[in-house]
């Protein structure tokens, strides 16, 4: 059974980076993509992106000039970088394994709620 | 504003039957990608429903089926139960500019 735990930063400043990592235990890096998703208060779920074993790299249009998402094989991490973080920024981040055929989220992290706040 | 549309609530006694639809277009579900379906108490990580439109993961009871026709599809719930409140999402694949990995604004459903 794969398990997800994440962590990172939970307060931020405007204009500050936020920054997440996700461990995987359990389960192989091979044959998925390992996505982030953000939820902001109240509302419903947004991708962000994703990477593969190969550092291959999906990301959503809207976020892509601030994203980047990488993976670290030796440590079974993989990581979020989102910079000029704003208060539209402010979410639950969860980190998800996708199915590379089907494209849905077998499995989910914890959760992260990033507060942006001056 | 969500790429696939979703009634933003539905209800229901328990013992009763509800669908939650999801609506799309020819950019989604309408190009054949499948639709998945998530379930998401309060306060917890979304959870797997229905993948590949019809298919249920182990451990998920099979009064919750899902179908897809068109450019829609439906998640049904049948023999409502109280531990059924929760949000619920549909998610598919998009080929145009809204990116890869598309859901829908989410349906509360409240067990009376």
């Amino acid at each position: 059974q794969v398990r997800l735990v994440q962590w990172g930063a939970g307060l931020l400043k405007p204009s500050e980076t936020l920054s997440l990592t996700c461990a995987v235990y359990g389960g192989s890096f091979s044959g998925h993509y390992w996505s982030w998703v953000r939820q902001s208060p109240g509302k419903g779920l947004q991708w962000i992106g994703d990477v593969n074993l190969g550092g291959n790299t999906n990301y959503n249009p809207s976020l892509k000039s601030r994203v980047s998402i990488s993976v670290d094989t030796s440590k079974n991490h993989f990581s979020l970088r989102l910079s000029s973080v704003t208060a539209a920024d402010t979410a639950v981040y969860y980190c998800a394994v996708k199915d590379t055929v089907g494209y849905y989220f077998h499995y989910w992290g914890q959760g992260t709620l990033v507060t942006v706040s001056s | 504003q969500s790429v696939l549309t979703q009634s933003p609530s539905v209800s229901g006694a328990p013992g009763q039957r509800v669908t939650i639809s999801c609506t799309g277009s020819s950019s989604n579900i309408g190009a054949g990608y499948d639709v998945h379906w998530y379930q998401q108490l309060p306060g917890t990580a979304p959870k797997l429903l229905i993948y590949g439109n019809t298919n249920r993961p182990s451990g998920v009871p099979d009064r919750f089926s899902g179908s897809k026709s068109g450019t829609s599809a439906s998640l049904a719930i049948t023999g409502l139960q109280a531990e059924d409140e929760a949000d619920y999402y549909c998610q598919s694949y998009d080929n145009s500019l809204s990116g890869h990995v598309v859901f829908g604004g989410g349906t509360k459903l409240t067990v009376l």
